[in-house]
């Protein structure tokens, strides 16, 4: 079946301006994840949702960091007056809401602040 | 609070030798672990996990992972490299709930012809 996809795989944008970065998870999977990776680094976890639970939003780095989940699937990160450590690679993950199963990562979107 | 410690970020061996990619965990739950792989450009992959069923788990690629809690690691190894294993590996722990999938910060693995 469909993975999990993200839109865009690339942007680039200019200091200040917003973008939203779009991820579509597996169907029926109640988890997502979103994540960022800087070059040459480790995954660094930004927000997580499960069902219609309140998110867990603990890893989001400032309030310019936000995201959404439409109807517990699409789920849209948002990053208002992006800065140029923002450039990351941006990555969602789905995962089954059953304990002891493993995440499903898309390919992510490769954002660069100039 | 769980963490990860990947104890080399750079493992290099020759072709046809075998890998020892290392990982140590803390967790106050019993845990479940995973190790993930990242091709240049790609995607992050699983390559096998652990979920209190056979500590000896084996994954796809010829790839092992051997779960001791008495020291706390989760090893992951293979017999004979290929060159098609250079990559990034990421050693995850998670709780039983899912809900905190911590990352480890990576191993670089580079095969010599």
């Amino acid at each position: 079946g469909a993975g999990v996809s993200q839109s865009p795989s690339n942007k680039v944008t200019e200091k200040g301006k917003d973008v939203e970065l779009r991820c579509d998870p597996i169907s029926g999977h109640t988890a997502l994840y979103w994540y960022r990776q800087s070059l040459g680094q480790g995954l660094e976890f930004l927000i997580y949702f499960q069902g219609n639970s309140a998110p867990d939003k603990s890893g989001l780095p400032s309030d310019r960091f936000s995201a959404e989940r439409t109807g517990g699937s699409v789920s849209t990160l948002t990053i208002q007056r992006t800065q140029q450590e923002d450039s990351a690679v941006y990555l969602c993950a789905s995962r089954d809401g059953h304990s002891y199963n493993e995440q499903f990562f898309g390919p992510g979107t490769r954002l660069t602040v100039l | 609070a769980q963490s990860v410690t990947q104890l080399d970020s750079h493992v290099s061996v020759s072709e046809g030798t075998p890998v020892l990619l290392r990982c140590n965990y803390s967790s106050s739950y019993s845990p479940s672990l995973f190790w993930y792989v990242q091709h240049p450009n790609k995607g992050l992959q699983l390559l096998l996990k652990y979920t209190s069923a056979a500590t000896l788990v084996k994954g796809i690629n010829g790839f092992e992972a051997e779960f001791k809690k008495s020291e706390t690691s989760f090893h992951l190894t293979k017999p004979s490299a290929h060159m098609s294993d250079a990559a990034e590996y990421f050693c995850v722990v998670t709780d039983n709930y899912g809900q905190n999938f911590v990352f480890g910060p990576g191993t670089r693995l580079s095969v010599l012809p």
